[in-house]
């Protein structure tokens, strides 16, 4: 069973451009969360979405956006990139609900973006 | 609204010696507790979670976590680190209603030293 990959790894933008950042899940698990992770902080929850829609979300504004696609692979969309969106963004993708009432997520290496 | 407190920013540490890394959290609501590591240009990988049961859990690498629900404390314990040990260790919490969201404290680093 292959684990969550995302890529890029690292990238470099300018303040103002948009960004997308591609997430593969695993096999068998229906949803995907994405989270943004500043420097020297814990994970902040971006969103989740489930069977291709978003499933909730977090104190992010609008131009932070998703898609889920059939084959598991997921992308994060970010427009009009500000300075503080300079940071790693991790992928999650998690299994079903267990028998315990929770999905378990498993977190990719996420992808470091720099805003210059 | 739910928040994780982690009070050490780091912990430095002798190799071989016993560690206690500090988690509270806030919640009004029932929750489940969970602790990550992250090593340098890794993602999280799970150490150890508390759904329901027994208080005290034990998760991979020899750490073990007590749920404190009077305290509202999840604190992560190892009786002996290793220099493999040394990386950052976050404190989660997530509604056991809404268990998709978690909620990160700011991480504790633990240094391990020879």
């Amino acid at each position: 069973e292959t684990g969550v990959t995302q890529s890029p790894t690292h990238l470099i933008k300018t303040r103002g451009q948009q960004v997308t950042l591609r997430c593969s899940s695993q096999s068998g698990h229906n949803t995907v969360s994405w989270y943004q992770q500043a420097l020297g902080q814990g994970p902040q929850f971006i969103f989740q979405y489930y069977r291709e829609e978003e499933n909730g979300r977090g104190n992010f504004p609008p131009r932070f956006s998703g898609l889920q696609f059939p084959n598991y692979s997921s992308e994060l969309n970010v427009n009009a990139l500000e300075l503080d969106d300079s940071a790693l963004y991790l992928c999650a993708s998690g299994t079903p609900l267990l028998a315990e009432g929770y999905n378990e997520q498993f977190f990719g290496p996420g992808t470091r973006l720099t805003v210059l | 609204a739910q928040s994780v407190t982690q009070l050490d920013s780091q912990v430095p540490v002798f190799e071989e010696a016993p560690v206690e890394l500090r988690c509270n959290y806030s919640s009004s609501v029932s929750v489940y507790l969970f602790w990550y590591v992250q090593y340098p240009n890794q993602g999280l990988q799970l150490l150890l979670k508390y759904l329901s049961g027994s208080t005290l859990v034990k998760g991979i690498n020899g750490f073990e976590a007590e749920f404190n629900k009077s305290q509202t404390s999840f604190h992560l314990r190892k009786p002996s680190v290793h220099i493999s040990d040394t990386a950052e260790y976050f404190c989660a919490v997530t509604e056991v209603d809404s268990s998709y969201k978690l909620i990160f404290g700011s991480g504790t680093r633990l240094l391990v030293r020879p």
